[in-house]
């Protein structure tokens, strides 16, 4: 069964400065691999996904993601943060022999901070 | 959130009581997923449903109820046996074209249920 861990409960950087949310994963086959952002009080929001191909994938907002299969990781970075990306960040996983099964795991999210 | 409505936003259940949460897509999307977010554990699934007349348990079914009579609607009842139903619900749906894995799931913006 597949897996995804969001080693950081928060992460604090200040305004302007690049961030990382990291993120790591666990299946049998291959993975598919997304991003979501969820403001307080909203459902999530998808920002990008990784399915095959380049490693660097980029996505909504300026965010962008690394995969590094050696790792097992799925790293969320940005350049250059602004407060308004300051949110809850979860990565989500599905396995490549999951075809016939909706599971889609989440991991226990990232609160990201960004202080001006 | 695009798409899919979620109410109530806020709900109150009283002991012994059941309740329903709407959700509704005007998406088009086959699959219909309900989950339950609480803090510092990410999402879990409560129940899916691919198709119309169909849907199948996830990890935290027990207590919660589905139906799909139609494609646009996938209504959640959280029974009196759910015996700590506080927590932040989720409805998402998504296509189920081609490589199910791969698709994004589209979430609503949620109900908020407290227990008086």
């Amino acid at each position: 069964a597949q897996s995804v861990a969001q080693p950081e409960d928060q992460v604090n950087v200040a305004e302007g400065n690049p961030l990382t949310v990291k993120c790591t994963y666990s299946v049998s086959g291959n993975p598919y691999l997304f991003w979501y952002v969820q403001y307080p009080n909203r459902g999530l929001q998808f920002l990008l996904k990784y399915i095959t191909g380049d490693n660097l994938v980029k996505g909504s907002y300026g965010f962008e993601a690394e995969f590094n299969k050696s790792q097992t990781s799925f790293h969320l970075k940005k350049p250059s943060a602004l407060v308004s990306d300051s949110a809850l960040y979860f990565c989500a996983v599905r396995d490549s022999l999951s075809f016939y099964n909706n599971d889609m795991r989440f991991g226990a999210g990232t609160r990201l901070t960004v202080k001006p | 959130d695009g798409g899919i409505t979620q109410s109530p936003k806020y709900l109150f259940r009283k002991e012994g009581q059941n309740v329903t949460l709407s959700c509704e897509q005007n998406l088009n999307h086959d699959a219909m997923y309900w989950y339950r977010q609480d803090p510092g554990q990410g999402l879990r699934l409560i129940y899916y449903s691919q198709i119309v007349n169909d849907f199948q348990k996830g990890d935290i079914a027990e207590g919660y109820s589905v139906s799909r009579e139609k494609k646009e609607s996938f209504p959640l009842t959280v029974t009196s046996a759910q015996k700590n139903p506080t927590a932040f619900y989720l409805c998402a749906s998504s296509i189920e074209a081609g490589v199910i894995a791969k698709n994004i799931q589209y979430f609503g913006a949620g109900t908020r249920l407290s227990v008086l």
